[in-house]
């Protein structure tokens, strides 16, 4: 089992650029969730997606903000236009129903 | 709205003590709660998962309890060691329809040599 991938590891971008995180969950797992990481606000949940669909964007902080789950194997993070705000570290989740939740190593995203 | 605080924030302790990691929540509604190991620079590492039904969870050096009627969960670690300095969090999965997960805020704990 290779865990949730994310990539890229580090993404350095300038103000108004578009950013594109990817993740691939655990193979198996029907629920997929994008966090926030910030030494403010710690993690806060984006979204999450049950089956490819999402359930719930309540998190999702700006319009900026997107996120596609095209298949089940499948899902990115979108931020355009970026801005300085949005620097944080952003993770990757799955899980098979209710049971534990598994995490990738995260993204860090440095917008100048 | 359901709120997750973790007290201490840190917590420094000498090789070998036992010690206590606490976890409380606002809404005893919930399905299970997690806890999560966080080394710097890395993802989040599951240690125990407890069902709102169980009382309690022990894996190796680690025990994990849970009221959910008081809305508090404690992580106790045994004879700690400096391999167990990282950041703790413990996560509440709501109940119902929903399968969120809200996060504490996390104990950063160190273990000196």
């Amino acid at each position: 089992d290779a865990g949730v991938i994310q990539s890229p590891r580090h993404e350095v971008t300038e103000m108004g650029q578009e950013v594109t995180l990817r993740c691939k969950p655990i193979s198996g797992h029907d629920y997929l969730f994008w966090y926030r990481q910030t030494m403010m606000r710690g993690l806060e949940l984006l979204i999450y997606f049950n089956n490819n669909v999402p359930i719930d964007d309540s998190g999702m902080p700006e319009d900026r903000f997107s996120a596609k789950m095209p298949n089940a194997s499948f899902s990115t993070l979108k931020i355009q236009p970026s801005e300085p705000r949005d620097s944080a570290v952003y993770f990757c989740a799955s899980s098979r129903g209710r049971s534990p939740l598994h995490f990738g190593n995260g993204t860090r995203l440095t917008v100048t | 709205k359901q709120e997750v605080t973790q007290i201490p924030a840190a917590l420094s302790v000498p090789e070998g003590e036992n010690l206590v990691l606490n976890c409380s929540f606002t809404d005893s509604a919930i399905y299970n709660l997690q806890w999560f190991r966080q080394d710097p620079g890395k993802g989040l590492t599951s240690l125990l998962l407890i069902q709102s039904s169980q009382r309690e969870q022990t894996s190796g050096r680690l025990n994990a309890s849970l009221d959910k009627s008081s809305g508090r969960s404690t992580l106790y670690i045994a004879a700690s060691q400096p391999g167990d300095s990282a950041t703790y969090l413990c996560a509440v999965r709501l109940g119902g329809a929903t399968n969120k997960l809200i996060f504490g805020t996390g104990t950063l704990l160190a273990v000196q040599p």
